[in-house]
């Protein structure tokens, strides 16, 4: 089946020590979306990409990074992870002008921070 | 600034037709109103989506009035499968959603 998936499901990393997440899909969608979820919130929409396209939300702090190699994979970057960071980090794709625009999102990475 | 607002939580009994009604002050013209369901460790779903007036797929309704400033998710008798959190949220354009807070609905048997 087509999907996004999120390796790994669950990480843990030290107070500043740098961290990626991956995300890959096989549904061949042009745009892929990083989102953060801190407990019991809503998901929060870090950047996206448009092809090579990257996109910043105004308020993603500067800690956060992303790299998008080719149409199948997206990573994201944590330089310098806060206890404040913790968080499940949601990746999505989606496909514009092909009917309903909606968002297909992987399982997420809980990240934990000590 | 836009702002979208739905209850905390809801409970409903097995069977039952369950309403989510959320609120979208300053809705922007261009923007579409869309909900999305969330289980536990698992990434949000896309439910349903519209503009205005009401929408139906096999899952789910939406109601929108003419003057867009709410939007009401309905799901018709629902399973202990449907307890979840749903968030209504704004599309604005193709890429930026925004979500609501979520509503937690916990459906009792």
């Amino acid at each position: 089946d087509a999907m996004v998936i999120q390796n790994p499901r669950y990480q843990v990393t030290q107070f500043g020590k740098p961290v990626t997440l991956s995300c890959s899909q096989t549904l061949n969608h042009n745009v892929m979306y990083w989102y953060q979820q801190k407990s019991s919130q809503a998901p929060k929409l870090l950047f996206h990409y448009y092809d090579k396209d990257f996109n910043n939300e105004a308020d993603t702090p500067d800690n956060f990074q992303s790299r998008r190699p080719n149409t199948s994979f997206c990573f994201l970057d944590i330089r310098s992870p806060g206890l404040g960071d913790a968080a499940m980090y949601l990746c999505a794709t989606s496909s514009p002008g092909t009917g309903r625009n909606e968002q297909f999102f992987g399982p997420g990475t809980r990240l934990t921070v000590l | 600034l836009a702002k979208t607002t739905q209850p905390i939580s809801m409970d409903s009994y097995e069977g039952q037709e369950v309403n989510i009604t959320c609120s979208h002050n300053n809705i922007a013209t261009n923007d579409y109103i869309t909900w999305y369901q969330q289980f536990p460790s698992q990434g949000p779903r896309f439910i349903i989506q519209g503009y205005k007036t009401k929408v139906t797929n096999e899952v789910a309704s939406l109601f929108i009035p003419a003057d867009r400033k709410s939007s009401t998710l309905s799901l018709p008798r629902v399973s202990l499968s449907d307890t979840a959190v749903y968030y209504c949220g704004r599309r604005a354009g193709s890429y930026q959603l925004t979500f609501g807070k979520g509503t937690k609905l916990s459906v009792i048997p």
